[in-house]
């Protein structure tokens, strides 16, 4: 089954700077979306991004999407320290009776 | 805001026997899942449920889960003879389903502890 990984495994940085962070994953997908986990919390959902789109705004989050290289960046512009949690990507495939795949996340730690 | 409920919160068991967590989804989604997260691992797909019957499992789903929705309103995963192993967060999830499992919203998870 196809899992999204996604790097770096954890990322530290300072508040008002930018985080990226990426996923790639192994076969065709029908959309990818993107999760944020505060410790020891259920899942939030962030943006969900269809295989024929290419890019996509909320907020301070931009995903891009690049089906050619299975690759899938998220981008959180001006992160503060309310963004420290861990984010994860997730794919489903048609057919896939509407399960997710989860990659092993990226965990941010925004510092002040 | 609507929101999926879970119960328990935490329940610790001894191994071989049984537990149900329960959840409550989103009461217009059709779509149910339920999800466990070893400590510290990814989130892993157990189910995906849809007009009473699992639409899909993964490997982990073995004869000792299974899943039923009893009322109309909750949803429930049973394991019948836990092992040490099924420790970890179990996090239950619902979906509108329309043309893809869409967002899916998860409640704030069960831990199962097995001893």
């Amino acid at each position: 089954s196809q899992q999204g990984e996604e790097d770096p495994q954890a990322l530290s940085i300072q508040e008002g700077e930018n985080a990226t962070m990426n996923c790639s994953y192994k076969t065709s997908i029908n959309n990818l979306q993107w999760y944020r986990q505060n410790s020891g919390r259920g899942l939030v959902h962030l943006i969900l991004i269809r295989s024929n789109e290419r890019e996509k705004h909320s907020g301070r989050l931009r995903v891009t999407l690049d089906t050619s290289k299975k690759s899938s960046s998220l981008l959180i512009t001006a992160s503060r320290a309310a963004d420290t949690a861990s984010y994860f990507c997730a794919t489903d495939r048609w057919g896939s009776g509407y399960a997710l795949n989860f990659g092993k996340g990226t965990s941010l730690l925004v510092t002040p | 805001e609507p929101e999926v409920t879970q119960t328990p919160s935490h329940q610790v068991t001894q191994m071989g026997q049984e537990v149900i967590l329960r959840c409550v989804p989103i009461s217009n989604h059709l779509y149910f899942y339920w999800y466990r997260q070893i400590l510290g691992q990814k989130v892993e797909f157990l189910v995906s449920f849809y007009n009473n019957e699992i639409s899909e499992k993964s490997e982990i789903f073995d004869d000792q889960f299974s899943v039923e929705r009893p009322d109309g309103s909750n949803f429930t995963l049973k394991i019948r003879s836990t092992k040490l192993e099924d420790s970890a967060m179990y996090f239950c999830a619902s979906s509108a389903g329309q043309g893809g499992p869409g967002e899916l919203f998860f409640g704030e998870g069960s831990r199962l502890t097995v001893l």
